[in-house]
């Protein structure tokens, strides 16, 4: 069984500029995450989906980030403008139902803002 | 506020050394308690969930166990494959449910 994909796995980016991560979770999965892992914190969630909808945002800084999964399959999350504080890894994790706390995690896109 | 904290941040064990990580949570409508592991590099991989107090689960050297405010991780004779951040995590039962890890304790073991 094929695991969450995540792309890209690296980005360097200045202050300002714009970047877009994809994730396409396990096939089946109805339920999507974007988590955020800041260097030596655990992952704090940024948004979560069932299908195409929006289930929690409520920790998402929506002046600079967006995120859309819009036929209820991959998700693209985007961040613009950029802060030197976005510095952090972008974990996209899947889970067969919203009502699990296993999920399945992609290996992550690490951003470094300069 | 709903709030997981682990300790030790870093523990540094000789193989076959055996300790525990600790797990404190203040959450309200808690429905399980989860272990992660986190190799460097990758994402979170899940080890346990534990639902109610008294409950432990198992596996290889690791077990976990859980109180009405805290949970363990035991780890006993460890080897240098266990290395690796371990991760607490709550899950929320009020409003849409979700995950809220703690900091991670990071586990070396020295061969």
């Amino acid at each position: 069984e094929a695991g969450v994909a995540q792309s890209p796995r690296y980005k360097i980016i200045e202050k300002r500029q714009s970047v877009a991560f994809w994730c396409n979770p396990i096939s089946g999965h109805a339920t999507l995450y974007w988590y955020q892992q800041i260097l030596g914190q655990g992952p704090k969630l940024l948004i979560q989906f069932q299908n195409n909808g929006v289930v929690d945002d409520s920790q998402l800084p929506k002046d600079r980030f967006s995120a859309e999964r819009l036929k209820g399959v991959d998700s693209t999350l985007k961040i613009q403008p950029a802060k030197l504080e976005d510095s952090a890894v972008y974990l996209c994790a899947s889970s067969s139902t919203p009502y699990t706390g296993e999920l399945f995690f992609g290996e992550g896109s690490r951003l470094t803002v300069l | 506020e709903d709030q997981v904290t682990q300790s030790p941040e870093a523990l540094r064990l000789q193989e076959g050394e055996s300790s525990s990580l600790n797990c404190s949570y203040t959450v309200s409508g808690l429905r399980g308690l989860f272990w992660y592991r986190q190799d460097p590099g990758k994402g979170p991989e899940f080890l346990f969930t534990l639902y109610s107090a008294g409950e432990e689960k198992e596996k290889e050297r690791l077990k976990a166990t859980l109180t009405k405010k805290e949970s363990f991780l035991h780890i006993t004779a460890p080897k240098p494959e266990d290395s690796a951040t371990y991760l607490c995590a709550g899950h929320l039962l009020q409003g849409a449910q979700k995950l809220v890890f703690g900091q991670g304790t990071r586990l070396t073991i020295n061969p």
